[in-house]
């Protein structure tokens, strides 16, 4: 079974600084591990994506990942955010196992403060 | 190339009709999936499927039936609406395990 628990619902940065958005996963098979963002009133989009090879991923508009196995972690970084980064975002565990199921954490909500 | 369609985006049902979410997708996708937000609690799975006449359980599957008669359609019916079933529901597809789904606009859902 898969779960992600993503620490803090709302994190509040200025603009420029760093975004550190935290989420743990829990797994009993090697995971398969996404960020999504959601802006308002729109559906998911995928940011980036973990399944094998290089544990540091980037994704788009800056943003990037690090799987860190023994901490079960999949933290979102940013060096320096914009206000256009405002928004919701998803961290979501798979099982490596062939499995449909994609689990998804409760979302942070990012404020950039200008 | 459409993406995730769904339909309707909009609806209102009362307490015990029963409605129908239509969901298709154009990309050949095999894996499908319905999820419910609501605030504060993320996305929900409710069934998914893994292709063509195979699907299962989510987290919240009572009150919810789907098939799966074809590769692109993925209709999610709900028996007997209930103010609980007031959420936002997306469906999603993606190719294969290793990649990121691809979620349509959602239906707004509101039961009274």
């Amino acid at each position: 079974a898969q779960s992600v628990t993503q620490l803090g619902s709302h994190v509040s940065v200025s603009e420029g600084a760093l975004v550190l958005l935290r989420c743990n996963y829990s797994s009993s098979v090697p995971p398969y591990l996404f960020w999504y963002v959601q802006y308002p009133n729109q559906g998911l989009q995928l940011l980036l994506k973990y399944t094998t090879g290089a544990t540091l991923v980037k994704g788009i508009n800056g943003f990037e990942a690090e799987f860190k196995k023994s901490e079960t972690s999949f933290h979102l970084t940013k060096p320096s955010a914009h206000m256009s980064d405002a928004a919701e975002y998803f961290c979501a565990v798979t099982g490596s196992g062939n499995t449909g199921k994609l689990i998804f954490g409760q979302g942070t909500t990012l404020q950039v403060k200008p | 190339n459409a993406g995730v369609t769904q339909t309707p985006k909009f609806q209102v049902l009362k307490t015990g009709q029963s409605m129908t979410l239509q969901c298709a997708q154009d990309m050949n996708h095999e894996y499908m999936s319905w999820y419910r937000q609501d605030p504060g609690m993320g996305l929900r799975l409710i069934h998914y499927s893994v292709g063509a006449g195979i699907t299962d359980q989510g987290e919240v599957p009572n009150g919810y039936n789907v098939s799966r008669s074809t590769t692109e359609d993925f209709p999610l019916r709900l028996l007997s609406a209930a103010p609980s079933q007031t959420s936002v529901y997306f469906c999603a597809s993606r190719l294969g395990q290793d990649y990121g789904y691809t979620f349509g606009s959602g239906t707004r859902l509101t039961v009274v």
